[in-house]
């Protein structure tokens, strides 16, 4: 059974940079599936930040504004998150999940981390 | 980017009760459309994907349906574990996009 574990820094000084990692366990990064990250701000709701594929293809949210770089590391079966530039906005809890697609093609994130929270604030 | 709104924002229901949970897309998104319920200190969990089909695992009292844009999540006879709060999210377009969320308490 696959489970995916958060972990990096809960506080970040403004206009710094935001350092994550999801740990696989379970099951290898490198299966022909996708791995996303996904924040929720407080008080709000859930917002896509973007995905890598197994070969390491990435596609991002727009709204970050060119600030996140999503990689992976397959021999030690994790994929990482960075935000640069950040402010008090990406202060959140920050979710790893696996993106997985069914035999008809349709997606989902069928197994998710229980979050990181990541404060900035100096 | 596609824009999902729920409804209600907040539902208020008792253990047996049956709810139903919408989220309307600002365009057309076929089939491509997920729900997860939430809860504090917990993974996230996939109940539906593709509109309707249950995610393995899910108990039967959860049910999603789809009519052109509209989208809904029935649960039935709910039970105390339910108490959380839902998201649709769209997985048609990028950006994917989730609702504003639909929290579902205990009256």
């Amino acid at each position: 059974q696959v489970q995916l574990r958060e972990s990096g820094p809960g506080l970040v000084k403004p206009s710094g940079t935001l350092s994550l990692m999801c740990v696989v366990s379970g099951g290898s990064i490198s299966d022909n599936i996708w791995w996303s990250w996904v924040r929720q701000a407080p008080g709000k709701g859930l917002e896509w930040i973007g995905e890598i594929s197994f070969g390491g293809h990435t596609n991002y949210n727009p709204s970050l504004k060119s600030r996140a770089t999503i990689s992976m590391d397959k021999p030690k079966n994790h994929f990482a998150l960075k935000i640069s530039s950040v402010t008090a906005a990406d202060t959140a809890v920050y979710y790893c999940a696996r993106f997985d697609y069914d035999s008809s093609n349709f997606s989902y994130m069928d197994v998710w981390g229980k979050g990181t929270t990541v404060i900035v604030s100096s | 980017d596609i824009q999902l709104t729920q409804s209600p924002s907040f539902l208020s229901a008792s253990v047996g009760d049956r709810v139903i949970i919408t989220c309307r897309a600002s365009q057309g998104i076929s089939s491509y459309l997920a729900w997860y319920q939430l809860q504090p200190g917990r993974a996230p969990k996939l109940l539906i994907y593709a509109a309707s089909t249950l995610h393995s695992g899910v108990p039967s009292r959860f049910s999603g349906s789809k009519s052109g844009t509209e989208f809904t999540l029935t649960i039935t006879s709910l039970r105390p574990e339910d108490f959380a709060t839902y998201y649709c999210q769209q997985l048609n377009s990028y950006p994917y996009t989730f609702g504003q969320g639909t929290k579902l308490e205990i009256k």
